[in-house]
């Protein structure tokens, strides 16, 4: 089993759209977690972390749920250049800083 | 402006003609890491380096050296290409704490790397 799990879709939705993305991890000693944003063949970059309270930034929503041991990113609102695939990544409880990054769920959002 | 920088961004070679695919950072981050990205297959640490002269093994660490003289330079080294090594590979950058903490880590704009 893949220590990070995502649904790699391609998920394919309208303008406007609410989409969410599930992402499960195998092991219960994870200490953080965040969405990265990667665009086509570019570099990844932080969407967001994601808190024990959930978090929200403008049309993004994330949430933490250690109990069942997954993470979720909610996107509200559709827009174009939300296209991008966006990569689950938890960092270990460990002094290292190593993360480990989930394959990725890919968005399209259609006009 | 705050950056990791890569070089080459696109290299094609052949089987077992070493290479080096240097990274560097201008953000005076003790933390630097290399990854390779496969369809399917996710980014995957290869390297990384908590400060400089130490360094330890990612996930997969076959077949790739690295060093760390300097703290900003982090060269990924391909001492026998093989065609298994061909793949996108990042090189990352973040400040670290220690113990559990974490920040944000900064991605280089990639190396494409083909090997025939």
């Amino acid at each position: 089993r893949k220590e990070v799990e995502q649904d790699p879709g391609p998920f394919n939705v309208p303008e406007g759209a609410t989409v969410a993305f599930n992402c499960t991890y195998s092991n219960s000693a994870s200490q953080s977690f965040f969405w990265y944003r990667q665009d086509c063949r570019k570099e990844p970059k932080l969407l967001m972390s994601v808190y024990s309270s959930g978090n929200e930034d403008g049309r993004f929503t994330a949430q933490l749920n250690r109990a069942s041991q997954y993470i979720s990113l909610l996107i509200r609102d559709s827009k174009l250049s939300d296209s991008a695939t966006y990569l689950c990544v938890v960092n270990m409880r460990s002094n290292t800083g190593k993360l480990i990054f989930g394959q990725g769920t890919t968005l399209q959002v259609k006009p | 402006e705050a950056q990791v920088t890569q070089n080459p961004r696109y290299l094609i070679t052949v089987t077992g003609k070493k290479l080096t695919v240097t990274c560097s950072q201008n953000m005076n981050h003790e933390y630097m890491s290399w990854y390779r990205q496969d369809p399917g297959l996710g980014l995957r640490q290869i390297y990384y380096s908590m400060n400089v002269e130490v360094t330890d093994k990612g996930d997969v660490p076959e077949g790739y050296k690295v060093s760390r003289k300097e703290k900003r330079n982090f060269p990924l080294i391909l001492e026998s290409p093989s065609p298994n090594q061909t793949s996108l590979y990042f090189c990352a950058s973040s400040f670290f704490r220690g113990g559990n903490s974490y920040n944000e880590q900064f991605f280089g704009p990639g190396t494409r790397l083909t090997v025939l």
